[in-house]
């Protein structure tokens, strides 16, 4: 069965200091992956997605950027935080259903970042 | 831009209860989800719909999606407190590789 882990769940940062957010997959191969952030109890910001390994597109410009060195590992990572990166950040993966037809999303568990 | 509004915002009703939250927007999508979100969770898939006119059930869940494939509703029947938390509809772009996601309803189903 496919599974998505999402790593750390929580993170406490000052100000100015770098980021790294990792999300792996498991039971799939050449997933297409999603970086999105959610604003307190709201909805889903897209930040990043990847169809392939080195295939980055980015929806928001900001100083967050994506990697994806291998098929099912997709990292979020700042040079330098700002108050305004705060945040709920999700990987997520889709995949298409058998049924519908329609790709849909699969999340990962979260990651709370409070930069102060 | 692709941008999905729901309402209402929030809800707050008792058990037993009836509800309806909307999904609408201006664009046309290939499939709309409803996910359901719990605190310090990821969202979950409720429902895909694909077709206009569409009308799926999940137990006491309903979702309709709308003729032209622009908007949605969600109806609950009898709502009890496990049906708590926040409804996201998202809508597939982009030969449905991309998602966009609407603010949410935060639906409080009192005992």
């Amino acid at each position: 069965s496919q599974t998505i882990h999402q790593w750390p769940a929580t993170l406490v940062q000052p100000v100015g200091s770098p980021l790294s957010l990792e999300c792996t997959v498991e039971g799939t191969s050449n997933p297409n992956l999603y970086w999105y952030r959610q604003a307190a109890g709201r909805g889903l910001q897209l930040l990043f997605y990847s169809v392939g390994i080195g295939q980055i597109s980015s929806e928001v410009p900001q100083n967050l950027s994506a990697s994806r060195p291998q098929d099912r590992q997709f990292i979020l990572s700042s040079k330098k935080l700002l108050l305004s990166d705060s945040g709920f950040y999700l990987c997520a993966w889709s995949v298409r259903q058998g049924r519908s037809g329609a790709n849909v999303l699969t999340f990962g568990a979260g990651s709370r970042l409070t930069v102060l | 831009t692709q941008l999905l509004e729901q309402s209402p915002q929030f809800l707050s009703i008792q058990e037993g209860e009836n509800l309806t939250v909307y999904c609408n927007s201006s664009s046309v999508f290939s499939s709309l989800q409803w996910y359901r979100q719990e605190p310090g969770e990821g969202p979950v898939l409720l429902v895909t719909v694909v077709t206009g006119g569409e009308v799926k059930k999940l137990k006491r869940l309903t979702f309709q999606f709308g003729d032209a494939r622009k908007d949605s509703s969600l109806h609950i029947t009898a709502a009890q407190p496990g049906d708590t938390g926040l409804y996201l509809c998202a809508g597939a772009y982009k030969g449905g590789q991309n998602f966009v996601f609407g603010p949410g309803t935060r639906l409080s189903v009192l005992p």
